[in-house]
């Protein structure tokens, strides 16, 4: 079946930018997709990529999407404390229109 | 976007009883999902709510433990049934935004607790 991955943690200074990445394994993924959940929320769509797209750009989030490598990243530009939240990579593929998630990642911005 | 409200937020509730979560979109929608979130886990999927027919369910979900009512195109419900502690997750409904687009918003999340 769909397996997506990601690294569990990541921390970096505020002002840096965080780069999350995430490997996905279904050839057929056609959305792939970044939540982002703070502490006791529910999951903020930050921003979806389709498969024929290489990079798409939103204020200081950058996506790029290797599909050859089937990689996906999520850059935040200036990182700021309140972008400390768990990062979820997830993907769609063809007509399901369901989605498969991967473990998250946990990025700690440090001051 | 869409907004969706759940009820309850949170519930602790007695091993053996069941509970119904609902889930209420401000627009009509024709995918309409279930997510479990267990504890420090990632989000898996319980089915898919049909509208005007039976729910699709996943591998490992079964309509008896989680029966799920779609009984138009703004509402759900999911029910646990005889719960248990493993029962204890964050249960999530989600919606698609249609309209060709692809996004897919989540509501805030039902944080069960069985005891």
């Amino acid at each position: 079946g769909e397996d997506v991955e990601q690294s569990l943690f990541l921390s970096v200074r505020e002002g840096d930018s965080s780069v999350i990445n995430c490997t996905y394994t279904d050839s057929s993924s056609t959305y792939l997709y970044w939540y982002k959940q703070e502490p006791g929320a529910g999951l903020q769509l930050l921003t979806y990529i389709f498969s024929n797209m290489d990079m798409k750009q939103d204020q200081r989030l950058t996506v790029l999407l290797n599909k050859k490598d089937k990689h996906l990243s999520l850059r935040i530009a200036d990182t700021q404390t309140g972008d400390s939240a768990i990062y979820f990579c997830a993907e769609s593929g063809g007509s399901a229109r369901q989605l498969t998630f991967g473990s998250g990642t946990q990025l700690t911005v440090l001051p | 976007s869409a907004v969706i409200s759940q009820k309850p937020s949170r519930d602790i509730c007695q091993r053996g009883t069941s509970l119904t979560i609902q889930c209420q979109v401000d627009s009509q929608v024709t995918m309409m999902f279930w997510y479990r979130q267990q504890p420090g886990q990632s989000l898996t999927l319980i089915a898919t709510a049909n509208q005007g027919s039976e729910a699709t369910y996943e591998s490992g979900f079964v309509i008896d433990k989680f029966p799920i009512s779609r009984p138009n195109l703004t509402f759900s419900t999911l029910t646990v049934s005889n719960m248990s502690p493993e029962d204890s997750s964050i249960y999530l409904c989600s919606v698609e935004a249609g309209g060709g687009l692809r996004e897919q918003f989540f509501g805030p999340g039902t944080r069960l607790t069985v005891l």
